[in-house]
């Protein structure tokens, strides 16, 4: 099984900074990596696929880097409707999918 | 638009079986490429990939719940029906179901139901 792993587990920032969100794979994944934006009592959202290629409609201060083991997803400049917990995927070992644990971006 | 609706029983007896229905519409599981998956969350945990089915009954489930599962699909009322047997406090979640699409850049689940959640407790 190929396992996930995020961190920080939980960060504080302010609107405008620029956050950074690390997913490791526990094995070489390329760039089967997606990322999902989820906010209280919602769903999860599509942000970025392919590890690096915007969803449609996702804003451009989202961005998503990394290859192999080792993925970022940036947020430029967060904005308050950012406030969320982030999850990266890998799709690598189709048919089986694994997610990470979750980043939670908190209001500082 | 795509939607994605789960319904089923908010509160299960342990040992029971539960069954959930996804309705789907604004696309159609038996597109090329398309299929419905069910994804769990406990509270406060992180999201658990359980199965999913595309309209030429391929199917997979995780392997650690393969011996509980069971997907189908009826794509002339466009529902995928999840089935778990011997349900248990630990199950008690959030249940999602997502079109998971099968893109040239790999497998993304780019629409999501708004969630049922399930609990399970005598």
């Amino acid at each position: 099984d190929i396992q996930m792993t995020q961190f920080p587990s939980s960060l504080s920032a302010s609107v405008g900074d620029r956050v950074t969100i690390t997913c490791r794979a526990s094995q070489n994944i390329a760039t089967f990596l997606n990322w999902y934006q989820q906010k209280p009592g919602k769903a999860p959202k599509l942000l970025i696929f392919a590890a690096s290629n915007l969803e449609s409609g996702v804003p451009s201060r989202f961005s998503g880097s990394g290859s192999g083991t080792d993925f970022t997803l940036t947020i430029s400049s967060l904005q308050a409707e950012d406030f969320a917990t982030y999850s990266c995927q890998q799709s690598f070992s189709t048919p089986l999918f694994t997610f990470g644990p979750g980043t939670k971006v908190e209001i500082k | 638009q795509v939607t994605l609706k789960e319904s089923g029983p908010v509160l299960v007896k342990p040992s029971e079986t539960l069954t959930l229905t996804c309705t789907v519409s604004g696309f159609s599981p038996s597109n090329s490429g398309m299929g419905v998956s069910w994804i769990r969350q406990p509270p406060g945990k992180a999201l658990e990939w359980l199965a999913h089915i595309f309209s030429n009954d391929e199917k997979s489930d995780s392997p650690s719940l393969r011996s509980r599962l069971t997907i189908s699909m009826d794509t002339s009322k466009s529902q995928v029906v999840l089935t778990m047997t011997n349900m248990d406090p630990v199950d008690t979640a959030m249940y999602y179901c997502a079109r998971i699409s099968v893109r040239m850049t790999g497998t993304v689940f780019d629409d999501w139901g708004q969630g049922t959640l399930v609990t399970v407790s005598s």
